[in-house]
């Protein structure tokens, strides 16, 4: 299985801060990566696929980059809805896996 | 816009069967290019995939928990299905149903259900 390793696994933030989130996969996955947020009680929501292409209606304060097997999520601009947990996922091969998961909180 | 919810029972016996339905409403679960998944997360943990069904009834499981494991599909009432065997401890969790791997979407999951809480204990 590929193995994703997020970090941090928690991140503090401001309103207003830019945050960044990282994901590593064990072997390359081309751009095959996706990003989710979820709250609590809530059900994972799909930010971005393809490692950097924005889900219809997702803020574009949110952007996905890759370097070789390093993937990074970044929210430019924290705002107050944001805080939450953001999970990676590689979807390149079976059986598909997540990323640990970060934490973003005040 | 597709939607999904999950039912079946909140409580399981250790050994037993858990099953859960998945109710896919505002599309067609036979609609070609889709595939329909449960996805599993542990109390304050990461998911975990368990795999998808095609509307054929052709499914993938993960290794790990395949020979727990079975999907099943109704295309008449627009659901899919899990059976989970010989239940433990370890399958408490909150059990999610979701539209994918899509390829329109890179093999991601652009639609899930709420998600169900499933509990494991006698």
């Amino acid at each position: 299985d590929i193995q994703m390793t997020q970090s941090p696994s928690s991140v503090s933030a401001s309103v207003g801060d830019r945050v960044t989130i990282t994901c590593r996969a064990s072997q390359g996955i081309n751009s095959y990566l996706a990003w989710y947020q979820q709250k609590p009680g809530k059900a994972p929501y799909l930010l971005i696929y393809s490692a950097s292409t924005l889900q219809s209606g997702v803020p574009s304060r949110f952007s996905g980059s890759v370097s070789g097997t390093e993937f990074t999520l970044t929210i430019s601009s924290l705002q107050p809805e944001d805080f939450a947990t953001y999970f990676c996922q590689q979807a390149k091969s079976f059986p598909l896996t997540f990323g640990g998961g970060t934490k973003v909180e005040i | 816009q597709v939607q999904l919810q999950e039912s079946g029972p909140v409580l399981v016996k250790p050994s037993q069967t858990l099953s859960l339905i998945c109710t896919v409403s505002g599309g067609s679960i036979s609609s070609g290019a889709d595939y329909w998944s449960w996805i599993r997360q542990h109390p304050g943990k990461g998911l975990e995939w368990i795999g998808f069904i095609y509307h054929s009834g052709s499914a993938y499981y993960k290794p790990s928990l395949k020979s727990r494991v079975s999907f099943s599909v109704d295309t008449s009432k627009n659901q899919f299905s899990l059976n989970l065997s010989s239940v433990t401890a370890a399958d408490t969790a909150v059990y999610y149903c979701a539209r994918g791997p899509q390829i329109s979407s890179g093999n991601a999951f652009d639609f899930w259900g709420q998600g169900t809480t499933v509990t494991v204990s006698s």
